[in-house]
């Protein structure tokens, strides 16, 4: 069981706008932890999305954008496209466990 | 643009330290607040952070790893290092290293290609 709950799977139709969220806990995301996302794609190294919250890389198109409140974040995709799908990883920093944390992972599946 | 590449054995023996090398190009190991990191995904699973480095030799270590985990980092060569002792089975997993800027806790980016290692007799 990862420190960072998400959900295992989500889906949706081209052009649609889906969710991924990342529930942690006041020892994370909720004590003031930066939240960053990651793309996966079969085979490959993950990729930065979002970091600090809200913050895209130079490169990453402004379909994607992350938000943080409370003791979760989320990540968003608008006009979802065919090569989204892939594997989406959330991380934050634990105080308690003093180490890097990373979610679960969300498979998302582009119908 | 900075890169990094891993390499090392792709398959150790159980009991045996499993050691890899990330080696860093198009900039410098030791350009002040960049950390230097190892993660690991077991096959079909998610992402497990080992530990990061920065370059003046500071270590942070998963709590889980610690014990087995040593990191280390040679500025001459713009490399960094991991070993893990007494490995098992379930320490198989496709290994990546990564930069992160301005403390252990900052998103990693970018990262190596990442390599599989087998730990099988």
């Amino acid at each position: 069981q990862s420190v960072l709950a998400q959900p295992p799977s989500v889906s949706g139709a081209p052009g649609q706008r889906v969710t991924i969220s990342c529930t942690g806990s006041n020892s994370n995301i909720g004590g003031s932890s930066d939240v960053h996302w990651y793309r996966q794609r079969p085979g490959t190294a993950p990729k930065l999305l979002i970091s600090g919250n809200s913050n895209r890389p130079s490169g990453v198109p402004d379909r994607f954008s992350g938000s943080k409140s409370g003791t979760s974040a989320s990540l968003a995709i608008t006009g979802l496209q065919a090569e989204d799908e892939a594997d989406y990883y959330c991380q934050s920093y634990d105080s308690s466990l003093s180490g890097v944390i990373f979610g679960g992972g969300t498979k998302l599946t582009v119908l | 643009q900075l890169q990094l590449q891993e390499s090392g054995p792709g398959l150790v023996k159980p009991s045996e330290t499993l050691s890899l090398t990330c080696t860093v190009s198009g900039g410098s190991i030791s350009s002040s607040s960049y950390y230097w990191g190892w993660i690991r995904q077991p096959p079909g699973k998610g992402l497990e952070w080992i530990g990061s480095i920065y370059y003046s030799g500071s270590t942070y270590y998963n709590p889980s790893l610690k014990s087995r985990v040593i990191i280390s980092v040679d500025t001459s060569k713009n490399q960094f290092s991991l070993k893990l002792s007494s490995v098992t089975a379930a320490d198989t997993a496709v290994y990546y290293c990564a930069k992160s800027r301005g403390g252990v806790s900052a998103a990693s980016d970018p990262w190596g290609q990442g390599t599989l290692v087998t730990v099988s007799s």
